[in-house]
């Protein structure tokens, strides 16, 4: 079945980083732009960062560009996210996410479950 | 960016009841729009997209409906698992925001 698994998430302090993995399974990874999206405690989503499938095209949300990195191995099925800089402010729930088959207008179909960041000092 | 308002932020509603959440977009975004269920401890899961298209395994009791810069989603009739935080999100343009949720409490 369809699966993203992420890792890579613990407690670090301010202005440390941390590098966030996804793992993908069930489908042809290499076809798909995959996306970054964070929860913080008791708050809303917050979309942050996209990569196209063929890696070409990135975005990031403006709370987190120029410290965070999204790249993707289309070899290992994997997706990864370098946090740089990380700040109080940066802690949530990190999720990894699918864009759906339709395209652009599908949203995101898939989603893992969910690693925790935590930035204290 | 555009920003997405939902409202309203909480909602209290019965079993059975006909429930409707609003989301208004700061500019036109087409019908560039997804909504999104989520349970706590849980990830979301994709309900509409393309404002009114129902994704696959999403009973009909949702809705979605509106283009340009407000939309709606609709629960027919409410059921016990229906009781969530919903999401709107914009796929119009980066950054793709979503709105502050709404959360569907029981009565």
């Amino acid at each position: 079945q369809v699966q993203l698994v992420e890792s890579g998430g613990g407690v670090v302090q301010p202005g440390r980083s941390l590098r966030l993995s996804c793992a993908a399974s069930g489908f042809t990874f290499s076809d798909y732009d995959m996306h970054w999206v964070r929860q913080a405690p008791g708050k809303g989503l917050e979309w942050v960062a996209v990569i196209s499938y063929d890696k070409i095209n990135k975005y990031y949300a403006d709370s987190v560009k120029g410290r965070f990195t999204i790249s993707r191995d289309n070899s290992k099925n994997t997706l990864y996210v370098q946090m740089n800089s990380l700040r109080a402010e940066d802690t949530a729930v990190y999720y990894c996410a699918k864009n759906s088959v339709v395209g652009v207008a599908g949203g995101v179909d898939v989603w893992g479950q969910g690693t925790t960041v935590t930035v204290t000092s | 960016d555009i920003q997405l308002t939902q409202s309203p932020s909480f909602l209290s509603a019965s079993v059975g009841d006909r429930v409707t959440i609003t989301c208004r977009a700061s500019q036109g975004i087409s019908s560039y729009l997804a909504w999104y269920q989520q349970k706590p401890g849980k990830a979301p899961n994709l309900l509409i997209y393309a404002a009114s298209a129902l994704h696959s395994g999403v009973p009909s009791r949702f809705s979605g409906s509106g283009s340009g810069t407000e939309f709606t989603l609709t629960i027919s009739s409410l059921q016990p698992e229906d009781f969530a935080t919903y999401y709107c999100q914009q796929l119009n343009s980066y950054p793709r925001t979503f709105g502050q949720g709404t959360k569907v409490e029981i009565k």
